[in-house]
């Protein structure tokens, strides 16, 4: 059973550009996280979506930032127009339910260096 | 809304000595509660929860932790550090709330000491 995994491990992009990270969750998952670490900050919760809709974007920027998680295929989040504050690791986790006694489980991370 | 405070940014202990790293929390309802695990360049690992019963938890790699509600408390213990265990180790709540999202302290780094 693979786990949740996200692509790219690392990802380079020039100020301006555009980032788009993926993430396919767990079989048999329909929850989907995403959170951003910055060191010495832990875990930011970023946003919370469920297959076509978005339960949860309290954490998003109002700006540049969108996530999607459509019928078919991976979740992604965009961020349009990149500054060299965006530069972190980005983590997306999945679980099977909103029942919030079931754990999340992680990906390996998207490393986002902004140069 | 709910809230992680974890004691330390990092803590050293010795090999083969107590691990004791401190999680407190707060909410406005009964929380449950997580303690995950992280190694260089990783995602997270769960180690344990707590959702209702007993207030001790046992976890894997022989970490535990003890929920305790007048303390507003989840700390995790280990009672003999072994090297393996140097990671990023982050608490986090959430409230029981069928939208909620998992709410995370800043972690703390576990050194083990030759």
């Amino acid at each position: 059973n693979a786990g949740v995994m996200q692509n790219p491990r690392h990802l380079v992009r020039r100020r301006g550009q555009e980032a788009r990270l993926r993430c396919s969750p767990m079989k048999g998952h329909s929850h989907v996280y995403w959170y951003r670490q910055l060191p010495e900050e832990g875990l930011k919760f970023m946003v919370y979506l469920q297959k076509e809709n978005i339960i949860d974007e309290s954490g998003m920027p109002k700006e540049r930032f969108s996530a999607e998680f459509p019928k078919e295929g991976p979740s992604i989040l965009r961020i349009q127009q990149v500054v060299r504050g965006d530069s972190a690791a980005y983590f997306c986790a999945s679980s099977p339910s909103r029942d919030s006694n079931t754990e999340a489980f992680f990906g390996q991370g998207t490393r986002l260096t902004v140069v | 809304a709910q809230s992680v405070t974890q004691l330390g940014s990092h803590v050293s202990v010795s090999e083969g000595a107590l691990v004791l790293l401190r999680c407190n929390y707060s909410s406005s309802v009964p929380p449950y509660l997580f303690w995950y695990v992280q190694y260089p360049n990783q995602g997270l690992q769960l180690l344990l929860k707590y959702t209702t019963g007993a207030t001790l938890v046992k976890g894997i790699n022989g970490f535990e932790a003890e929920f305790k509600k007048s303390e507003t408390s989840f700390h995790l213990t280990k009672p003999s550090a072994h090297m393996s265990d140097a990671a990023e180790y982050f608490c986090a709540v959430t409230e029981g709330n069928r939208d909620d999202k998992i709410i995370f302290g800043k972690g703390t780094r576990l050194h083990i000491l030759p």
